[in-house]
């Protein structure tokens, strides 16, 4: 199973954008990158997507390079509503083994006023 | 809304009983994994089940158990609960072959 690196914690103010890069250098080929977001007392919710290049979507960008050895997720003009956990997932469906995502610690992302 | 519901949302047990955490999978779903979070750390993974058999296993050991029934929805078990069982349980729903996890609010466990 890939291992994921993440910063523990970042600090933002309103209307930045945010980067949170992941690092996964033993990333299978199989392996897609996943990020979710967990806010308190509530189970992680998913973001976005990708297996390599850039991925985009209503919330947030997804930058893969071409050694998929890390990726960068970007939230543009965040907002207070923001403020949680983000934790970068490396995996894949196994034939027979079924899925097993491993959730490391998570960045803390506060974004302040 | 993620369509994944789990029961009861709170529970408080003392060392030694057992314990049932329940989950209905979101419609469509076929495989359900659950996991368990320390307050302050990240989720982690205690199995899965596809098609009601076990299909990969965390690091936990087998007083931990569970069950997938036909209509997907799924139970863990938990015996000889100990202190450090206290956690949010989180149960996942997925589709075979595509990844992406829809999770449940949780059930949050307090061992006494």
């Amino acid at each position: 199973l890939a291992k994921t690196t993440q910063p523990i914690s970042m600090d933002s103010y309103e209307g930045q954008e945010v980067n949170i890069t992941c690092s996964h250098n033993n990333i299978a080929t199989n392996d897609y990158i996943t990020w979710y977001q967990q806010f308190p007392s509530q189970g992680p919710r998913f973001i976005i997507q990708g297996y390599k290049t850039k991925v985009t979507n209503e919330v947030a960008s997804l930058f893969i390079p071409a050694d998929r050895k890390s990726s960068t997720l970007s939230l543009p003009r965040v907002s207070l509503s923001d403020t949680a956990v983000y934790y970068c997932l490396v995996g894949s469906t196994k034939d027979n083994y079924g899925q097993n995502f491993v959730f490391g610690p998570g960045t803390r992302l506060s974004v302040l006023p | 809304e993620t369509g994944v519901t789990q029961s009861p949302t709170h529970l408080i047990k003392t060392r030694g009983q057992q314990v049932t955490l329940r989950c209905s999978s979101q419609s469509g779903h076929n495989t359900v994994s659950w996991y368990q979070q320390a307050l302050g750390q990240g989720p982690q993974f205690i199995f899965q089940y596809y098609r009601e058999e076990e299909n990969g296993r965390g690091n936990f050991p087998p007083r931990f158990s569970g069950l997938q029934f036909p209509n997907y929805s799924s139970e863990l078990d938990v015996n000889a609960l100990e202190l450090d069982d206290s956690a949010l349980y989180l149960c996942a729903s997925s589709v075979r072959g595509i990844e992406k996890l829809f999770f449940g609010s949780g059930t949050q466990l307090s061992v006494l």
